[in-house]
């Protein structure tokens, strides 16, 4: 089973600074079938990018996603009041080994 | 527009069996897409658990394979979610998704809290 690890586990900054978020797999298993989420307190996840680079309908074209082998990174160009909260990236299309990642929480520096 | 209602016990014994329940309105789960379960234990990240797609292929994370199955209800417009041999490690808010591709969680339910304890 792929193992994401997520980076760092807090980030904190402050509105309008640019965020960059990392999750790295363990092994090359599923090339560029890794999607991101959003979750705020208290709410539902909300899918944000998929195919690694692909924005969900709706998602700002201020976050992006990118990616290099094993390594992939969600963007926030200049960070809002309502990007504050945790994400998580997830492997998919897996018969089996549709993991998430740990995540990591973005706050108000 | 589609909705997706988790409906279930919101408490289980250890030992027992977790039945779970997913009433899609708004959108056939014969037509298309893919619809599943993932789990997210209080305060901490999020599980895929499993997907099935329309025609009866079923995907399973492995470690739960041996304890899960998930169903769909054409009839019904349902899908549903048997989880076996619970523990309190099974304890999780439960959510019903919808995805484009297998895994995927596109559109997501408001989950339901199913605590396990005796």
């Amino acid at each position: 089973e792929i193992v994401l690890t997520q980076s760092p586990g807090t980030l904190s900054l402050s509105p309008g600074e640019r965020a960059t978020l990392s999750c790295r797999a363990s092994q090359s298993g599923n090339g560029k079938y890794l999607a991101w989420y959003q979750q705020k307190p208290g709410q539902t996840p909300r899918l944000l990018i998929y195919d690694a680079s692909t924005r969900a309908p709706g998602i700002p074209d201020r976050i992006s996603g990118s990616w290099s082998g094993t390594d992939f990174t969600l963007t926030i160009s200049r960070l809002e009041p309502e990007d504050f909260a945790v994400y998580y990236c997830q492997q998919y299309g897996t018969s089996s080994g549709n993991t998430f990642g740990q995540g990591t929480k973005l706050e108000i520096k | 527009q589609v909705q997706l209602q988790e409906s279930g016990p919101g408490l289980v014994k250890p030992s027992e069996t977790l039945f779970l329940t997913c009433t899609v309105s708004g959108y056939s789960i014969s037509s298309s897409y893919y619809w599943g379960w993932v789990r997210q234990p209080p305060g901490e990240g999020l599980e895929w658990i499993a997907t099935i797609y329309h025609g009866g292929s079923a995907y399973y994370k492995a470690s739960l394979k041996s304890r899960v199955t998930i169903s769909e209800d054409v009839s019904k417009n349902q899908l549903s979610l048997n989880l076996r041999s619970v523990t309190a490690a099974d304890t999780a808010v439960y959510y019903c998704v919808r995805g484009d591709a297998l895994a995927i969680a596109s559109f997501w339910g408001q989950g339901i809290l199913v605590t396990v304890s005796s």
